[in-house]
């Protein structure tokens, strides 16, 4: 089964607004990361936050990680049109002797201009 | 500095042909793995390699799909007697080390099956 879901499927917001999208998961993790797909192209890795970690930041993004609950948030502060893209959280379960990065079901953002 | 390059970008087969897909990872990248995403879906794990060697196949199916990654050249994922299922892009991915470290992914295959 999945490992991550992400919630929700789709979002559309205003230029200027904020974005956030969230991932559970379902095992423990080493770590978690965020991905961003444009339309046609490869995944391109945004933030990695381990599992020690509660919250981490990177120019517009916040990532917040609760093992807790099994669950994160990437929020997108002060969006924009460029920022349209599908975004993934990907998880590694550490089961033994594989180490497959899982990758959630994706959000797709669209900034309306 | 050359990123993860797959080729061919586009390739159309008809049913029962072979369809192979190469993969270069990144300089120094000795971990790759190859996904497969389906229109408006998620990335589903296939297989993840090190150099000569099939770590984890978990995600491929038993027949028709074989992958490979010699010790010199390109990571090859073959699909044999294609079929319209096998319709998707087709993504690689390499890493420096396993489990630890970010993704850095190819602009993908997109096989078409007639």
């Amino acid at each position: 089964s999945q490992q991550g879901e992400e919630d929700p499927q789709a979002l559309s917001i205003q230029e200027g607004e904020n974005a956030t999208m969230n991932c559970s998961y379902k095992t423990s993790i080493n770590n978690l990361q965020w991905y961003r797909q444009n339309s046609g192209r490869g995944l391109v890795h945004l933030i990695l936050i381990r599992s020690n970690e509660r919250e981490k930041h990177s120019g517009r993004l916040r990532v917040t990680l609760d093992t807790s609950k099994k669950s994160s948030s990437l929020l997108i502060t002060a969006s924009r049109a460029a920022d349209t893209a599908s975004y993934f959280c990907a998880t590694v379960p550490p089961t033994s002797g594989t180490y497959k990065y899982i990758f959630g079901t994706g959000t797709r953002l669209k900034v309306l201009a | 500095n050359a990123g993860v390059m797959q080729n061919p970008r586009h390739l159309v087969r008809r049913r029962g042909q072979e369809a192979r897909l190469r993969c270069s990872p990144m300089k120094g990248h000795s971990h790759v793995y190859w996904y497969r995403q389906l229109p408006e879906e998620g990335l589903k794990f296939m297989v993840y390699l090190q150099k000569e060697n099939i770590i984890d196949e978990s995600g491929m199916p038993k027949e028709r799909f074989s992958a490979e990654f010699p010790k010199e050249g390109p990571s090859i994922l073959r699909i044999q007697q294609v079929v319209r299922g096998d319709s998707a892009a087709y993504f690689c991915a390499s890493s420096e080390r396993s489990y630890t470290g970010e993704l850095f992914f190819g602009e993908g295959s997109r096989l078409t099956v007639l």
